[in-house]
């Protein structure tokens, strides 16, 4: 059970390139969420999945796309880097939905994004 | 709305001593509450949670925290700091719109010295 992965750790681009990161989960969680971690503001959302073809915008959505085509994978693609997204983002995925079960959320090791 | 404070950007203990990171919440309905620890380089490890049932909760490593409605403040304890614990810890409370929507906190960072 390898949990939470991101793919790739660290990653540098050119403002304007586009990119997608990585998130997979293997415990069959229905719900799953990105972040991004900057300093001295703890960690924002950015979009999450309740399920399969099920996405939402979270508090600082723009400039990323989700799609949500299987429970495993939640890839987030960034259309044209810019600096001002130079950040650490995180993945994490919960077993349940709003106010039923275990609402833990398991958070991947993260990946490092650096905006040139 | 629902808020979370982190009442100290960073706090330096000794070692052996105890540990106190303190955090104070908004919210209008009773929250989950929830602290996670963050390792350098590392992802967000659970450390404790609050979902309305007792109000002290014992976390792993030692750690607890004790809900308290009437100061709105969950704050995270530990009688004898080791060096393994330096890290960032974050305060998080859930949202009321969706209980899988969570708000952190900006975060303390625990120093231990030897």
């Amino acid at each position: 059970n390898a949990g939470v992965t991101q793919t790739p750790k660290f990653q540098v681009l050119k403002t304007g390139q586009s990119m997608t990161l990585q998130c997979a989960q293997d415990m069959n969680h229905e719900y799953m969420s990105w972040y991004r971690q900057d300093p001295g503001m703890g960690l924002r959302l950015i979009h999450y999945s309740v399920g399969a073809g099920i996405t939402d915008q979270g508090e600082v959505p723009n400039g990323y796309n989700v799609s949500r085509s299987t429970t495993e994978d939640f890839p987030l693609r960034l259309l044209s880097a810019a600096p001002s997204q130079t950040s650490v983002y995180f993945c994490a995925s919960s077993y349940s939905l709003a106010g039923v079960g275990d609402m833990t959320q398991y958070f991947g090791p993260g990946t490092r994004l650096l905006v040139l | 709305a629902q808020s979370v404070t982190q009442l100290d950007s960073h706090v330096s203990v000794s070692e052996g001593t105890p540990v106190l990171l303190r955090c104070n919440y908004s919210s209008s309905y009773s929250p989950s509450l929830f602290w996670y620890v963050q390792h350098p380089n590392k992802g967000l490890q659970l450390l404790l949670k609050y979902t309305s049932a007792a109000t002290l909760v014992k976390g792993i490593n030692g750690f607890e925290a004790e809900f308290k409605k009437s100061e709105t403040s969950f704050h995270l304890t530990k009688p004898s700091a080791h060096m393994s614990d330096a890290a960032e810890y974050f305060c998080v409370v859930s949202r009321m719109d969706s209980s899988y929507k969570l708000i952190f906190g900006s975060g303390t960072r625990l120093l231990v010295r030897p």
